[in-house]
């Protein structure tokens, strides 16, 4: 069975820039979420998602940060326009429902100059 | 959310069994107990989950206290491939199909020959 496909791997771009990530999740999972790990943290969940709406954005910084799930099956994390602090690594994960235990992909590494 | 509390980090010889603690006391009647490990430079990987009862699978065991105040995850053959990061979560899951797990920093598992 594939895994939770991410990418970029690494991206590195300066302050203001946007930057996009994808996912795609494991096929036949309604459920996917996309988190944000700092250096030295735990991750941090950003957005839910279940097919293609939203459950809990309360944690994603929407002046700056979009998401979105069109078609409930892959996904993409925008970041508009990025700053300093923005630099971690992004996780994409996924789960049959949402009751059930999340995979994770390998995350892409962010870095802000 | 309920907090966990676990230790910032434990060694362990190749071969012999790791206990990794964890205290969740402010937990609810209905919140699970779930494990996941995050190896350097991966995305974090689902190992166990529970509510009451003691768990097995191929991985680990969980064993919850009656009080479910605390558990304990045990590797019981650890390998130098089981050194990550040990994350214990309650995870709550909450109306409209949320289900959310609050990372903390977990437990460094050094094993070592």
């Amino acid at each position: 069975e594939a895994g939770v496909a991410q990418s970029p791997r690494y991206k590195i771009i300066e302050k203001r820039q946007s930057v996009a990530f994808w996912c795609n999740p494991i096929s036949g999972h309604a459920t996917l979420y996309w988190y944000q790990q700092i250096l030295g943290q735990g991750p941090k969940l950003l957005i839910q998602f279940q097919n293609n709406g939203v459950v809990d954005d309360s944690q994603l910084p929407k002046d700056r940060f979009s998401a979105e799930r069109l078609k409930g099956v892959d996904s993409t994390l925008k970041i508009q326009p990025a700053k300093l602090e923005d630099s971690a690594v992004y996780l994409c994960a996924s789960s049959l429902e949402y009751y059930n235990e999340q995979f994770f992909g390998p995350g892409t590494r962010l870095t802000v100059l | 959310d309920a907090k966990t509390t676990q230790p910032p980090s434990m060694d362990c010889a190749e071969g012999r069994a790791a206990n990794l603690p964890c205290n969740h006391s402010t937990i609810s009647g209905n919140e699970y107990v779930y494990w996941y490990r995050q190896i350097h430079s991966q995305g974090p990987q689902y190992i166990i989950h529970g509510l009451k009862n003691n768990e097995t699978n191929e991985m680990a065991s969980l064993i919850i206290t009656e009080d479910r105040k605390s558990s304990t995850l045990i590797l019981p053959h650890a390998t130098l491939r089981d050194t990550a990061v040990y994350y214990c979560i309650v995870r709550v899951t909450f109306t409209g199909g949320g289900n959310k797990l609050t990372f903390g920093t977990g437990t460094q598992l050094k094993v070592e020959l």
